[in-house]
């Protein structure tokens, strides 16, 4: 049984670059979240989705930030015209619809973002 | 609002010490508490959690936490320290009755020397 499945698991961009990350969830998992982990520092919430909704957007920045879940496919964290202090890690989690009130998540292994 | 603090941000142990690390937590409402840990360059892993049954649980690898309403503490322990214990330590929170969303602590760099 897979796990949470991201690639890439490096990403080099210079600035003004778009950066896009992929997660693919558990197997069974409806719920994805996206957090941020800046170094030295803990992880930060950015958003919460499931297919096709976005449920809780208030971890993520204004502006050039963004993330989707279609119905098919991977979910997308989209990152345009970026900038060095985007440069962190970022982790895709997932859960099942039916777990969704113990909060327990299933992290992927993140996407390391490296803005030049 | 739920917030978690984490005490030491470093900890350094000896192989078979010990291992004490600090996590107390804010709720408004009973919480779920969890323990994460993070080897280099990977992702999250439970250790335990906390969803409101027994206050003394138990996790993988040798590691229980026991929940303290009065003291709003998590405290994470292990009996004897090993040296493959070496990691990052996250406690996290999330309030119950809503939708999944951790909110973690700065995290414990935990350091086992020989």
């Amino acid at each position: 049984n897979a796990g949470v499945m991201q690639n890439p698991r490096h990403l080099v961009r210079r600035r003004g670059q778009e950066a896009r990350l992929r997660c693919s969830p558990m197997k069974g998992h409806s719920h994805v979240y996206w957090y941020r982990q800046l170094p030295e520092e803990g992880l930060k919430f950015m958003v919460y989705l499931q297919k096709e909704n976005i449920i809780d957007e208030s971890g993520m920045p204004k502006e050039r930030f963004s993330a989707e879940f279609p119905k098919e496919g991977p979910s997308i964290l989209r990152i345009q015209q970026v900038v060095r202090g985007d440069s962190a890690a970022y982790f895709c989690a997932s859960s099942p619809a039916w777990d969704r009130d113990t909060g327990e998540l299933f992290f992927g292994e993140g996407s390391r973002l490296t803005v030049l | 609002a739920q917030s978690v603090t984490q005490l030491g941000s470093h900890v350094s142990v000896s192989e078979g010490a010990l291992v004490l690390l600090r996590c107390n937590y804010s709720s408004s409402v009973p919480p779920y508490l969890f323990w994460y840990v993070q080897y280099p360059n990977q992702g999250l892993q439970l250790l335990l959690k906390y969803t409101s049954a027994a206050t003394l649980v138990k996790g993988i690898n040798g590691f229980e936490a026991e929940f303290k309403k009065s003291e709003t503490s998590f405290h994470l322990t292990k009996p004897s320290a090993h040296m493959s214990d070496a990691a990052e330590y996250f406690c996290a929170v999330s309030e119950t009755g809503t939708a999944s969303k951790l909110t973690f602590g700065t995290g414990t760099r935990l350091q086992v020397t020989l």
